[in-house]
């Protein structure tokens, strides 16, 4: 099992709709880092998190520690939200962070 | 918008050929990486650093050796590309205190 997994891997919505992107580890963490990477390769950091819930615009980070679970939402989406939305987890044992594979999301206009 | 920076960014190179990719940051971070990502995969740290001098491997093994002689400064060198050396190439940088990681536009490699 990997240390990080995401769901869905897939996600095409229409504009507008609201969108969740979930994330589950394995081990305990100290932080937990959402990233948005677009068709490009460039990456940038959205989120960092070690407990509670962010927002950003239109964007809002959950995180929660005992369920090893955290979510990304994204409400009104747009065209331009089109990007891969990666976590990343640095556990309590480790220096670095350890990525997921990634959700590739697609909001059609 | 972070000030980090690679070069090239796109590499087309024959088999046996040592090439260095270049990475520099202006934001004083004390904090490198280099990661490498296949398409659609994710992300793996080859190489780290925490400072001047010090470089560490990361959690996947990798052919390629880094140096870190200044603070802004961050190379990864390849002696020899082969085919399988071919990948994108990220870096990244973060403050000692923050672990939030800003990250460059990335190096396309392609080794023939």
């Amino acid at each position: 099992k990997n240390e990080v997994e995401q769901s869905p891997q897939n996600l095409t919505a229409q504009e507008g709709e609201f969108i969740t992107i979930n994330c589950s580890y394995s081990v305990g963490i100290s932080a937990l880092h959402w990233l948005q990477q677009h068709p490009g390769g460039g990456i940038v950091s959205l989120f960092m998190l070690s407990s509670g819930k962010k927002k950003h615009g239109r964007l809002i980070a959950t995180i929660n520690i005992q369920e090893k679970h955290s979510s990304l939402h994204i409400t009104a989406s747009h065209p331009r939200d089109s990007a891969v939305y990666i976590c990343a987890v640095k556990n309590n044992y480790g220096q670095n962070f350890v990525f997921g594979p990634g959700t590739r999301l697609s909001v059609l206009p | 918008e972070a000030d980090i920076y690679q070069t090239p960014r796109y590499l087309v190179i024959g088999t046996g050929k040592k090439i260095t990719l270049e990475c520099s940051q202006t934001m004083g971070h004390d904090k490198m990486y280099w990661y490498q990502q296949d398409p659609g995969m994710e992300l793996h740290l080859i190489h780290y650093s925490y400072g001047v001098n010090s470089t560490e491997k990361g959690d996947l093994s990798s052919e390629s050796t880094v140096s870190r002689i200044r603070t802004e400064h961050f190379p990864l060198t390849l002696e020899s590309a082969r085919p399988s050396h071919t990948s994108q190439y990220l870096c990244a940088s973060s403050e000692k205190v923050s672990d939030t990681q800003y990250f460059g536009p990335g190096t396309r490699l392609t080794v023939l």
